[in-house]
């Protein structure tokens, strides 16, 4: 199936600090979407991004589909920001269920 | 719109015992939901694809008798763990897909064997 990386694992900042967040998938996909995982483990939706740019906020994704892997920015990093990140493709078609990589631990600290 | 209610957000509960756990889409109907368990740390594994008025499929290792996953109607999937041991402490997440390319999730259960 389908294998979804991350990288890095984990990633400290100080507060204010820019951060780029990587996902590789090994084959081509028609959805890709980065979610944040807040400390109660609820998980929150960024974007859903299968190819090109977009952004909201200090957060911007950016996804080569033919390259296959895609790019999460955050800027101006805020203690808010802390959680885990994870990207997710699906399964095969659309509709079926979303495999997820094996996420990045992000700590902002003030 | 396309929300996904869970319960219990924490269960704790004794070795032997099974516990129930409920997935609701309030908004919407999902045909198919979808149950993921994740370890401290990790990333959310997949467990099974749950479809309305059939059988639930499985993914390789795990075990559909200890899981048991029904989902008789187009807004309520439940995964009941049975004979609950220590080992299978766990966070456990519902999801389901509103559209071809939306997913909304569960805030998910925490489930403590003791």
């Amino acid at each position: 199936g389908i294998q979804v990386e991350q990288s890095p694992p984990d990633l400290i900042l100080q507060e204010g600090a820019n951060s780029t967040l990587r996902c590789n998938f090994s084959d081509s996909v028609n959805n890709l979407q980065w979610f944040h995982q807040n400390p109660w483990g609820q998980l929150i939706n960024l974007f859903y991004i299968p190819s090109g740019t977009k952004q909201n906020g200090r957060l911007s994704a950016t996804t080569v589909a033919t390259e296959r892997y895609s790019l999460l920015y955050i800027s101006s990093s805020q203690t808010t920001d802390s959680g885990v990140y994870f990207c997710a493709v699906p399964l095969n078609q659309a509709g079926t269920a979303l495999i997820f990589g094996k996420g990045t631990t992000l700590s902002v600290s003030s | 719109g396309a929300v996904v209610s869970q319960h219990p957000s924490r269960v704790i509960c004794k070795s032997g015992t099974s516990v129930k756990i409920e997935c609701r889409s309030l908004d919407f109907q999902a045909t198919t939901m979808f149950w993921y368990r994740q370890f401290p740390k990790k990333s959310l594994m997949l467990m099974a694809t749950s479809n309305e008025g059939s059988k639930a499929t499985y993914e390789q290792g795990v075990e559909k008798d200890k899981f048991l996953i029904n989902h008789a109607s187009l807004t309520l999937s439940t995964l009941t763990v049975t004979s609950a041991h220590p080992e299978d402490s766990s966070f456990y997440i519902c999801s389901a897909a509103f559209d071809s390319y939306g997913y909304t999730f569960g805030s998910g259960t925490r489930l403590t064997v003791v």
